[in-house]
């Protein structure tokens, strides 16, 4: 079994900061990383699929890296706004396994 | 409007009594997928489908069953539900080619008592 790993599990910010949190995953037959956003009562919506080691996406204030030689990915958030907050996940493409999420609260 | 369909929304049920939560998408997606969430353990996947006729078990398989007869319809199956089957339930789609992200229902949520 291929473990994705994701941390932290939570975090809390105030309104303004920037966060980032990681994304660990088996860096051997590497296919595709992918990160969704999970608001609750929600359905997960994908953000990014990162495929290229050194890839660097963007959308908006929310960023993600990729390092497949070390297997993991950042997911940055630039001054964080209550609607940043959510449950950011990521998926290891070749099985489509999730990591448990990392839970983001962002204080006004 | 691209979308993955599950029904029903909300269900309360009674345990050993056989239930099938429907799972529909308009994509012509080959692969889908089911995963239930628990708090604490993120998505977990029960089982997921390559394509028609072709269905493989995920992490946590036990006590559930799929069929995939038309490419369209994944449905969930619990024979005989048990309380520790209480959960909240995905199902997603997605294009084989190009690494392509998955699409999710909007979640049904189970309380088996």
């Amino acid at each position: 079994i291929l473990n994705v790993e994701q941390s932290p599990q939570s975090l809390h910010v105030q309104e303004g900061d920037s966060t980032n949190f990681t994304c660990s995953f088996p860096s051997s037959n590497f296919y595709a990383l992918h990160w969704y956003r999970w608001e609750t009562a929600k359905s997960p919506e994908a953000l990014f699929v990162m495929t290229l080691n050194g890839d660097e996406k963007k959308k908006g204030r929310i960023s993600a890296t990729l390092n497949t030689k070390e297997g993991y990915s950042y997911l940055y958030i630039k001054g964080s706004q209550p609607e940043d907050s959510a449950t950011y996940l990521c998926a290891f493409d070749n099985d489509m396994r999730f990591g448990a999420g990392t839970r983001l609260t962002v204080k006004p | 409007e691209a979308q993955v369909t599950q029904n029903p929304r909300y269900l309360i049920t009674v345990t050993g009594k056989k239930l099938t939560v429907t799972c529909s998408q308009n994509m012509n997606h080959e692969y889908m997928s089911w995963y239930r969430q628990d708090p604490g353990l993120g998505l977990r996947q029960i089982y997921y489908s390559m394509n028609v006729e072709v269905t493989d078990k995920g992490d946590v398989p036990e006590g559930y069953k799929v069929s995939r007869k038309e490419k369209r319809n994944f449905p969930l199956i619990l024979e005989s539900p048990s309380p520790n089957q209480t959960s909240l339930y995905f199902c997603a789609s997605r294009d084989r080619v190009g690494n392509q992200p998955q699409h999710f229902g909007d979640g049904t949520r189970l309380s088996i008592l």
